[in-house]
């Protein structure tokens, strides 16, 4: 059935490191892959997204790489602050329309001062 | 740009109350909205799509005479949980988007809603 696997589920790095979250996603015919930043007891938050005609997309710190063969997609962050912790969830959209979105179980980013 | 109004954004009340929620795209058409619900440290699970002027669309296991939606304009959805039960307890959260060109549009979310039933 249709599900997007997100990896990992909690991730710890040093300020100032580099972050990377993946995910894979099972319909083929998904095209539309956005990432989303949810802090705690807060809305979650578009940070980035990218369509299938894309391999890869670029915001300041943030950036995003698609295969589309292998179905997966990643979430980079570059130099990340205190202010990056959250939980971070991928999604891709779904096959059978209305636009809809497929969630990846989020993960929680943590950057260690 | 994009902005959604979630109202309440908490709600306490007794067992056996309807709650309506509401959801609002502030500057932008609204042709779809999503209704979301998330447990705590969890995903967003998908309850229902609603396009406007049209009968919502529930995922499987929601139960649609427990949780109406109407969509009553391309700015404006409402979620009334009837009949509420402690079980019904939850963070309850609205996206909406301009979606409807054919190709995804980004999702804009609420604040989301805390209800809590005693």
């Amino acid at each position: 059935g249709e599900n997007v696997e997100q990896h990992p589920s909690t991730l710890s790095v040093q300020e100032g490191d580099s972050a990377v979250i993946k995910c894979t996603y099972s319909d083929s015919a998904s095209n539309y892959f956005p990432w989303y930043k949810q802090e705690l007891g807060k809305r979650p938050q578009l940070i980035i997204d990218i369509r299938s005609n894309v391999g890869e997309k670029k915001d300041q710190r943030i950036a995003v790489t698609l295969n589309k063969t292998a179905k997966h997609f990643s979430l980079h962050i570059t130099e990340t602050q205190p202010e990056d912790s959250a939980v971070y969830f991928c999604a891709a959209s779904r096959q059978r329309g209305n636009y809809q979105l497929i969630w990846g179980a989020g993960t929680k980013l943590i950057i260690k001062p | 740009g994009a902005v959604v109004s979630q109202h309440p954004s908490w709600v306490i009340c007794k067992s056996g109350t309807s709650v309506k929620i509401e959801c609002r795209s502030l500057d932008f058409q609204a042709t779809t909205m999503f209704w979301y619900r998330q447990f705590p440290k969890q995903s967003l699970m998908l309850m229902a799509t609603s396009n406007e002027g049209s009968k919502a669309t529930y995922e499987q296991g929601v139960e649609k005479d427990k949780f109406l939606i109407n969509h009553a304009s391309l700015t404006l959805s409402t979620l009334t949980v009837t009949s509420a039960h402690p079980e019904d307890s939850s963070f309850y959260i609205c996206s909406a988007s301009a979606g409807g060109t054919g190709i995804n549009q980004p999702q804009h979310f609420g604040d989301g809603t805390r209800l809590s039933i005693l």
